[in-house]
This record gives structure tokens, C-alpha cells and sequence, in this order.
């Protein structure tokens, strides 16, 4: 596609439920970010991924947050257990480059807007 | 404190306004600057990035980056509505773990 493709681009779910959130980046691009953005903040380092592998983690707000790419194009971020407080819109950006060489461009998804209930 | 300070706003220009929107940072080891704008329920797009001090220039925008006192613009000139929407700043840099910090982001509203 010419663009990240996140889906779904809004989700509910009840206090408890588990919820997985899609990214599919540009064909090709090596890294893989996710990022966390509340109302009326700027969006918030979770995790990123260089191929498969995923680098840092040091983002995720708790271990009911866990990210994987296996295969080193779509990602999943899966939220075990959601909490009020996860309710946010959840970025996905992809970047050509590996991360640490140079200028570090990315391009966003729509994102998803989760709302715990 | 946080690492990247920005003022929320909102902002309101007339049409043709130049606008002003500033970042400050406190941690000296960033090295690249980056400008996004998000319009509503989208994702952020990259608008400028520049790497070391002074002035950027790409059509209607100026980047302005001075390293020694810790401050950013970004200078919209002849602003149109459709420049309305939440301007980020975004700084960068590699300590062996991945380190890109938005500010919060300043909502700019361009009044025809």
C-alpha cells in the first residue's frame, strides 16, 4: 500500500477484555514503532522493532502491553486485561532505515482509537 | 520537568498571518529536529527535519533551530485554513536505545 495501515481505526472494549491492534507499514521499511498518544498530548514512545526483532520495549506502560512482528512487516500490539487509563489513540509508524543511522524520518498510520469502557 | 516543552495553545491567526510555533528542550544530547503536523483524527506527517543550528527553509515553512539555547520554530508564512491543525515538535537521538520525545503539541486554528 502506498501508506501504514492501521486497523481497527476505532475499538471498545469492556475493562478486562483483550484487545489487538493491527500494522501493516510500508512495503519495505525495516523499523517498526508503536506509540501511545492520550488526549491533547503528543504521541509517547512504546516500542520498536528492527525486522523482526524488537530492540526496545522500554515504552510499554505495563506487561499487560506486548508488541510482536514475526515475520518483519505487519506488527501486532496486543493489550491483555485493558484498564480505563489504556484508553488512547495507538500510532504505528515505519521508517526505512534501521534505527541509529542518521536521520530518523517516520510515517504515521491513522491510527487506533481505543475506548476501555 | 519534561524533555520537550510546548505550549498547547490553542492558536487562532487570521488568513495570511505568519505563524510562530516554538519548542523548548532541555537535554543537549538531541540531534535532529523535527517538525510534525497532525490533523484531526490522522496520524502525525513529517513537515520539516533539520540536524544542526540555523534556518531550514521549504516553501510556506521555516525550521529554526538554535542548539545553544535550546530552542526550536517552526515559521509558517501566508497561513491558509487548510494549515489548520496540531503542530509537533520531535526531537531525536541514538543512546543506544531508541529515543524519539514529542512536545505536547500546539493546536492552530486559521480564521478565513
Amino acid at each position: 500500500g502506498a501508506g501504514v495501515s492501521q486497523s481497527p481505526r476505532y475499538k471498545v472494549a469492556k475493562r478486562g477484555q483483550d484487545v489487538a491492534l493491527r500494522c501493516d507499514p510500508i512495503s519495505g521499511h525495516v523499523s517498526l514503532f508503536w506509540y501511545q498518544q492520550a488526549l491533547g498530548q503528543g504521541p509517547e514512545f512504546l516500542t520498536y522493532f528492527q525486522n523482526e526483532a524488537q530492540l526496545d520495549k522500554s515504552g510499554l506502560p505495563s506487561d499487560r502491553f506486548f508488541a510482536e512482528r514475526p515475520e518483519g512487516s505487519v506488527s501486532t500490539l496486543k493489550i491483555q486485561r485493558t484498564q480505563q487509563e489504556d484508553s488512547a489513540v495507538y500510532l504505528c509508524a515505519s521508517s526505512p532505515r534501521e534505527t541509529g543511522q542518521g536521520s530518523d524520518i517516520q510515517y504515521f498510520g491513522a491510527g487506533t482509537r481505543l475506548s476501555v469502557l | 520537568q519534561k524533555e520537550v516543552e510546548q505550549d498547547p495553545g490553542p492558536l487562532s491567526v487570521p488568513e495570511g498571518a505568519i505563524v510562530s510555533l516554538n519548542c523548548t528542550y532541555s537535554n543537549s544530547a538531541f540531534q535532529y529536529f523535527m517538525w510534525y503536523r497532525q490533523y484531526s483524527r490522522k496520524g502525525p506527517e513529517l513537515l520539516m527535519y533539520t540536524y544542526s543550528s540555523g534556518n531550514k527553509e521549504d516553501g510556506r515553512f521555516t525550521a529554526q533551530v538554535d542548539k545553544s539555547s535550546k530552542y526550536i520554530s517552526l515559521f509558517i508564512r501566508d497561513s491558509q485554513p487548510s494549515d489548520s491543525a496540531t503542530y509537533l515538535c520531535a526531537m531525536f537521538h541514538w543512546a543506544g536505545s531508541y529515543q524519539l520525545t514529542f512536545g505536547k503539541g500546539t493546536k492552530l486554528s486559521v480564521i478565513p
